[in-house]
């Protein structure tokens, strides 16, 4: 399986506080991808980088912000959470040739109160 | 901006029969993905089909693309109940970066 884990699996927070999520790969992947998951409605891109320090909006940005400022990093933060954002988030990573697969990490299941 | 569709959004299977569960994107693509995602779990890759044509069978799972219809079809051959789970494809846009996923399949196998 590839290297790609997140942390932390489970957070409880409190409307308006800043959340960071952390995505960490070991497999040289040049492109990561930050989704979340709700019932209903699949899943959905959130942001995603194309290299360190590159990085482009996804369809459901707002409130959202990443940084990337290594090659294994990729992290998600929520400036002020929201209970809106209570939802599961899925990290995901690939390398830049055709026949690679994406690799996903276990999820962060984020709860707003 | 690409969209990606898919049909069903549940398939309610009996076994040892077959289905399709089928994926429509809406431009042309580098790659297409699908995957399985088993309830409170991640996703998990089974196929990624490249060009026009191209077909990849694991077990009794069997993926195809038609990249001039734009289509892509996840075959089911005589169900099982361990193919009980959720189904999606997901599409690189053609010189793209984005990853987008269709809202998938929920395939639930009977007895």
């Amino acid at each position: 399986d590839a290297g790609i884990t997140q942390s932390p699996r489970h957070k409880v927070t409190e409307t308006g506080t800043p959340v960071t999520l952390r995505c960490h790969q070991t497999e040289n992947h040049r492109y990561m991808y930050w989704y979340r998951q709700d019932p209903g409605h699949g899943l959905r891109l959130i942001h995603y980088s194309y290299g360190v320090k590159d990085t482009d909006k996804g369809e459901v940005s707002d409130g959202y912000s990443v940084s990337r400022s290594k090659t294994e990093d990729f992290l998600l933060t929520l400036e002020s959470a929201t209970s809106s954002q209570t939802s599961v988030y899925f990290c995901a990573s690939r390398w830049t040739a055709e026949n690679t697969e994406a690799f996903f990490g276990q999820g962060t299941r984020l709860t707003v109160v | 901006e690409l969209k990606v569709e898919q049909n069903p959004l549940f398939l309610s299977m009996q076994e040892g029969k077959n289905y399709t569960i089928y994926c429509n994107y809406s431009t042309t693509s580098d790659r297409l993905y699908w995957y399985r995602q088993d309830p409170g779990k991640s996703l998990e890759s089974l196929f990624v089909l490249l060009s026009n044509g191209a077909v990849k069978q694991e077990g009794r799972l069997m993926a195809s693309l038609d990249t001039k219809a734009r289509l892509s079809t996840l075959h089911i051959t005589a169900a099982v109940h361990d193919l009980s789970a959720t189904y999606f494809c997901a599409v690189v846009k053609a010189a793209g970066n984005k990853l987008t996923f269709g809202g998938g399949t929920r395939v639930l196998v009977k007895p």
